[in-house]
Parts: C-alpha cells; structure tokens; sequence
C-alpha cells in the first residue's frame, strides 16, 4: 500500500513559470487535500476536495488551481509563481473528513521559486 | 488564521525523561489530533481525541483535552533517541477541515 504518493519531490522555478504538483492515494479515500508548510508558521489549507468533483478554497488559495481529476488523484497548479511559493507543500487524504481518523500524508514536494 | 498554538516552540530533553507538548486553540472543535514529522518527512498521525473526551492513552502517548480552556497536552513517556521529530497539533471544526498549530521541536539527546 502506497498511500499518499506525491510527486515531484523537488523544483525549482524561475518566476513567472508554471508548474503541476501530483498527488494520487490508492486508499480509496474521499476527501483530498494541499497544504503548504512555511518555517514557523505551520501547515496551512491551501485547496481541499471534500469528493470526487467538488474542489473549495482552504485558508491561503491565491495563486494556486486545483483539479480533482477523479477519485485518486488530486493536482495543485501554480499557474505564474512567485517567490512567496517557495515552500513545501504536502497533500492528504482522508476517508471521513477527519471526523473519527487522521489524514494520511504524502512525503512533500519542496519547490523553491527564484 | 491559524487555529492551534504549540508551546513549548522547541524542547529538548534526555533519553528516558517525559516530554510534554500543550497546544491551545481557538474555536469550538469536533475533535484534536495529534501529528509528527521527523525532519524532511510527511506528517504521521498520532492519536486523535474527541471533544467530549478528556484523556486518551496510545502506547507511551497520554493525550489530555480541555474544552473549558480550549487547550490539549501530549504527554510522550520514557522517551526514545527515535522520538526527535516535530509535534503538531490539529483540530477539526464545524467546517470538517483539519487546521494546524505552529509545532514543538522535540529534541531527545541519546
């Protein structure tokens, strides 16, 4: 069981390109996720997927698409970055919301932006 | 904003000491959990405690919630070299999104 499997695990960018994080889990789970993880501040909700076709905006969503491409796999898409998305940005899923287990986490991307 | 507060930010201890992590928060909650993250890793799932809980044990975890103070504690018993990670805690509201704190760094010295 693979779980959560995101990839790439690193990128650089210039400012201004685009680029698409990947996520897919094969537990059958619900509800995705993207977070970003900045030194002190956190982890915080980027974009979630509630379900297989619904997408809504988490804590920090400018700047950032996401497409709920079926049941598996859930993608983040920085469409022009900039250097304030340098960060490592992790996705999740979870099969009730987080209402009786935890979210299964994948390993992270680390993307700096220059 | 962010809905969790770690304290201590950092804490370092030696092997065989109990380490203890308080988290407060800010808003009516479902239920807090508990995470680690060992450097350059994705997050693992600890334990997760309900509002209407007040305790809650997972092996050398201890777990304790009090919704009057909006705050909860982990306590980690005989700690292990192993045991060097990030803490975090998270809660789930209304909205059945999980919102993080800032995390404690846990440094057990062999």
């Amino acid at each position: 069981n693979a779980g959560v499997t995101q990839t790439p695990k690193f990128q650089v960018l210039k400012t201004g390109q685009s680029m698409t994080l990947q996520c897919a889990q094969d537990m059958n789970h619900n509800s995705m996720y993207w977070y970003r993880q900045d030194p002190g501040m956190g982890l915080r909700l980027i974009y979630y997927s509630a379900s297989e076709g619904t997408t809504d905006k988490g804590e920090v969503p400018n700047g950032y698409n996401v497409s709920r491409l079926n049941k598996r796999e859930f993608s983040l898409r920085l469409e022009s970055a900039a250097p304030s998305q340098t960060s490592v940005y992790f996705c999740a899923s979870s099969g009730d919301r987080g209402r009786r287990s935890g979210y299964t986490f994948g390993s992270g991307t680390r993307l700096t932006v220059v | 904003s962010q809905q969790g507060e770690e304290d201590p930010q950092a804490l370092s201890i030696q092997e065989g000491e109990n380490a203890t992590m308080n988290c407060s928060y800010k808003t009516s909650i479902n239920n807090l959990q508990w995470y680690r993250q060992n450097s350059g890793r994705g997050l693992v799932h600890l334990i997760l405690i309900r509002s209407n809980e007040r305790e809650k044990h997972s092996g050398r975890l201890r777990v304790t919630l009090d919704t009057s103070k909006k705050s909860s504690s982990l306590l980690i018993t005989a700690s292990r070299a192993a045991d060097t990670a990030s803490y975090f805690c998270a809660t789930v509201t209304g909205a059945n999104n999980l919102f993080f704190g800032t995390g404690t760094r846990l440094t057990v010295i062999p």
